[in-house]
Formats: structure tokens, C-alpha cells, sequence
């Protein structure tokens, strides 16, 4: 049982270029997220999906769009990367909602923006 | 809105010292959810425990324990005879009932524990 796998573990891009973090999780969970998580600032949610189809924006959405095609999957995209986006990210699940249930991460991109 | 504040930032202590990681919450729901999330030093997170705000029995898991006050908005969570595998950033985080309820993070408390 993978749980949920993040892909790449570790990327460098350059200011400007653009690229997709990837989430996929096999556990059939509904609700699916991503944060990012810096120095000092603990985790603050990005963007976040309650099923395939609906998604919407957390406390720091800017810079960022995301889209659930299906269940299993949750890429992030940076569609034109800034220093300020260097970060580490994670993606989570759980099976309905966040409220009562405690979410399953995984491992963390490191992202670097030079 | 809903806040987490973990005024700790970092604490050292020498093991079997016992350490308490404070943490108090903000929420204008009457139902809501604390959870308790552990990062080693490999950098997953590890889930930690649940509390609902209907449930203000205290909790204990082997060197563990947890004591929600709601009449203070506070879980604080101890350690006894900490070892140094506990050393570690440990966040606080709230999420309010609803299916598009949102969890929000503490900043973390790192924990360093002396051998």
C-alpha cells in the first residue's frame, strides 16, 4: 500500500520556468490537499480538493493552480516559479473531509527557485 | 477565522526530562477538531492524535499524554521521560466541522532532547 507519493522528491528551477509537483494516493480518499511549509511558519494550505472536479483555495493560493481529474491524483503547478515559492511541499489525503479524520502525508518535495 | 498559536518555539531538555508543548487554539465553531502532527528529522509527518471538542477526557499513549481544556482553548501535549528519538518539530492543528473544512497549523515547537 503506497499511501500517498509525491513526485519529484527534490527540484531546481529557474525564476520563471514552470513545472507540475505530482500527488497520487491509492486509497480512494475524497479529500485531498497541498501545502507548503517554511522556516518558522509551520504549514500553510495551498490549495485543496473535496473530490474529483471541486477544488478551491487555501491561505496562500497565489502563484499556484491545481486541478482532480480523478480521485487518485492532485498535481500542483507552478506556472511561472519565484524565489519566494522555494519551499518544501506536501500533499496529504483523507477519506471525506479533514474535519474528524486525520490526514495521511507524504514524503515532501523539496522545491528550490534560484 | 481560526488560528493555532504554539508560543514554544524551540525547547531543549536532557533525556527523561518530562516536556510540555503548549498550545491554544481560536475557533467560533462549537465543533471542532485538534490534532497533534510529529516531524522527525527525516521530515515526514507522523499523525499524532484527534480530539473532537466534544470529548474533554484526557488522553494518554504509553510516554504521551494530552490535556484538552476547552475553558482555556489549550491541548497541551507532554511527553514523560523524553528520549532522543523524541526530538523532533511538533505542530498543533485545528480543523472546524464541515466537508470544506480547512486544517490550520501551528507554527511548531522544536523539540531537541539531550542524551
Amino acid at each position: 500500500n503506497a499511501g500517498v507519493t509525491q513526485t519529484p522528491k527534490f527540484q531546481v528551477l529557474k525564476t520563471g520556468q514552470s513545472m507540475t509537483l505530482q500527488c497520487a494516493q491509492d486509497m480512494n480518499h475524497e479529500y485531498m490537499s497541498w501545502y507548503r511549509q517554511d522556516p518558522g511558519m509551520g504549514l500553510r494550505l495551498i490549495h485543496y480538493s473535496v473530490g474529483a472536479g471541486i477544488t478551491d483555495q487555501g491561505e496562500v493560493p497565489n502563484g499556484y493552480n491545481v486541478s482532480r481529474s480523478t480521485t487518485e491524483d492532485f498535481p500542483l503547478r507552478l506556472l511561472s516559479a519565484a524565489p519566494s515559492q522555494t519551499s518544501v511541499y506536501f500533499c496529504a489525503s483523507s477519506p471525506q473531509g479533514i474535519s474528524n479524520q486525520p490526514q495521511h502525508f507524504g514524503d515532501g518535495t523539496r522545491l528550490s527557485i534560484l | 477565522a481560526q488560528k493555532v498559536t504554539q508560543a514554544q518555539t524551540e525547547i531543549s531538555v536532557v533525556e527523561k526530562e518530562d516536556v510540555t508543548l503548549d498550545c491554544v487554539y481560536e475557533t467560533r465553531d462549537t465543533t471542532y477538531y485538534l490534532f497533534w502532527y510529529k516531524q522527525p528529522p527525516s521530515g515526514e509527518l507522523v499523525f499524532l492524535i484527534r480530539r473532537n471538542s466534544f470529548d474533554e477526557q484526557n488522553e494518554i499513549s504509553g510516554r504521551y499524554s494530552w490535556n484538552f481544556q476547552k475553558s482555556t482553548s489549550s491541548f497541551n501535549f507532554t511527553i514523560t521521560a523524553s528520549q532522543v528519538v523524541d526530538s523532533a518539530v511538533y505542530f498543533c492543528a485545528l480543523s472546524e466541522a464541515g466537508a470544506n473544512s480547512k486544517l490550520t497549523f501551528g507554527k511548531g515547537i522544536t523539540l531537541s532532547v539531550r542524551p
